[in-house]
């Protein structure tokens, strides 16, 4: 079982749905990453989060330390929305303390 | 700062020969990772630097990939006698942690195509 999973894996939606991402992970953290890659682009960081919740216009995200697990909304989602999204984490002991684990993404993709 | 920069670009090599990739972070960030994406996958890590010391490489990775920083700023990734399999984007990423966890900056990512 992978560290960091993220669901769902493809996601499809029309302009103006709100959207949810999920990613759990199974080890103790320090921060958790959530970012952004357009096709043939490179990757951006949305958010970075310890604890509680962030949002940065249509976008939230939140993190629930106790249960090892982290949502990004999208809300009134648009075309230009479409990308993959990226949850990280950030391991917090142990010999990987600083390592990044990525999740395997989700390619969301919203029609007009 | 121009942010993290990575060179080349573009590579593309012959079975057998020896690449090296550059990478450049924002300057006086104290960590740097080395990851690299297939088309479709997500980025899979390669190793991690805090400062010059390297604190972990994939059990993935073969003796064919080695790196370094050797200064603490710019890093240098290696793969030796090259395969057809190395063909991936390979990744660099920075972030400033002191007193807690910094937010990462990516660069553009050196794609590698091995023939």
């Amino acid at each position: 079982k992978n560290e960091v999973e993220q669901s769902p894996q493809n996601l499809t939606a029309q302009e103006g749905e709100f959207i949810t991402i999920n990613c759990s992970y199974s080890v103790g953290i320090s921060a958790l990453h959530w970012l952004q890659q357009h096709p043939g682009g490179g990757i951006v960081s949305l958010f970075m989060l310890s604890s509680g919740k962030k949002k940065h216009g249509r976008l939230i995200a939140t993190i629930n330390i106790q249960e090892k697990h982290s949502s990004l909304h999208i809300t009134a989602s648009h075309p230009r929305d479409s990308a993959v999204y990226i949850c990280a984490v950030v391991n917090a002991g142990g010999t990987s303390y600083g390592k990044l684990t990525f999740g395997q993404g989700t390619i969301l993709t919203v029609h007009p | 700062d121009t942010g993290v920069s990575q060179d080349p670009r573009h590579k593309i090599t012959k079975r057998g020969q020896n690449v090296t990739f550059r990478c450049d972070p924002i300057s006086e960030h104290n960590r740097l990772y080395w990851y690299r994406q297939t088309l479709g996958q997500g980025p899979e890590f390669l190793t991690y630097f805090q400062n010059e010391a390297q604190l972990e490489k994939s059990r993935l990775l073969s003796d064919r990939f080695s790196a370094e920083r050797p200064k603490g700023s710019f890093s240098t990734l290696e793969i030796q006698r090259t395969e057809q399999g190395d063909s991936a984007m390979y990744l660099c990423a920075s972030s400033l942690n002191r007193w807690g966890t910094g937010e990462l900056f990516f660069g553009e990512g050196s794609r590698l195509t091995v023939l």
